[in-house]
């Protein structure tokens, strides 16, 4: 149990495109979901937190019009990185919450956006 | 505010050997802790977790970490490591609001 999908997995982009990445909680109901970013061996940032049909919270120094978040159902969260530029090339990471005491978060295997 | 100090960048021991990746928190309330591991290009996979229970919290494949609130600890140690261990390891806070905070993390390398 407790699975969470990205599709897709692996993406290259012209600079100046936009390109959209799912996050799916494929077995029980996010409350909330997450999304990381990290950079080749570096740990993993916390860009925004997004609850189902609530705007997203943003991290500081993150720009919203940059990284859009829509999370329409408890099981679908979506960035979608607007005009692309090559320093936006990483390794991006939802993971989901099903609002347990614990806290814990089911990771998603990530997306590895390339941008040329 | 929560933070975690992952104390070395990189540990490398011999397969058969036992394992230590040291940890430090520090946190406003009583924490949950969890230890991740990530193999290369590949999904964080959670190691074991401490949420208030017993202080010694056993994992997956071996691991175990010791919860000590008067140290700010929770090292993540294994007794014996297999080639299939070496990979990327993060310590991880939550302050009771689900915000996880990662360590800078510890790559493990394990010798023939």
């Amino acid at each position: 149990g407790a699975v969470v999908s990205q599709h897709p997995s692996w993406v290259i982009c012209k600079s100046g495109t936009s390109v959209k990445i799912e996050c799916r909680s494929l077995d029980f109901q996010a409350t909330t979901m997450f999304w990381y970013r990290q950079f080749p061996k570096q740990s993993l940032m916390l860009m925004a937190t997004s609850n189902e049909g609530s705007k997203a919270t943003y991290e500081q120094g993150v720009e919203k019009d940059k990284f859009l978040i829509n999370h329409a159902s408890l099981t679908l969260s979506t960035l979608t990185v607007t005009s692309a530029h090559p320093e936006d090339s990483s390794f991006y990471i939802c993971s989901a919450w099903g609002g347990t005491v614990s806290y814990e978060q089911y990771f998603g295997p990530g997306t590895r956006l390339t941008v040329t | 505010a929560q933070s975690v100090t992952q104390l070395d960048s990189h540990v490398s021991v011999s397969e058969g050997t036992p394992v230590l990746l040291r940890c430090n928190y520090s946190s406003s309330y009583s924490p949950s802790l969890f230890w991740y591991v990530q193999h290369p290009n590949k999904g964080l996979q959670l190691l074991l977790k401490y949420t208030s229970a017993a202080t010694l919290v056993k994992g997956i494949n071996g691991f175990e970490a010791e919860f000590k609130k008067s140290e700010t600890s929770f090292h993540l140690t294994k007794p014996s490591a297999h080639m299939s261990d070496a990979a990327e390891y993060f310590c991880v806070v939550s302050d009771n609001d689900y915000k996880l905070s990662f360590g800078a993390g510890t790559t493990v390398t394990v010798r023939a």
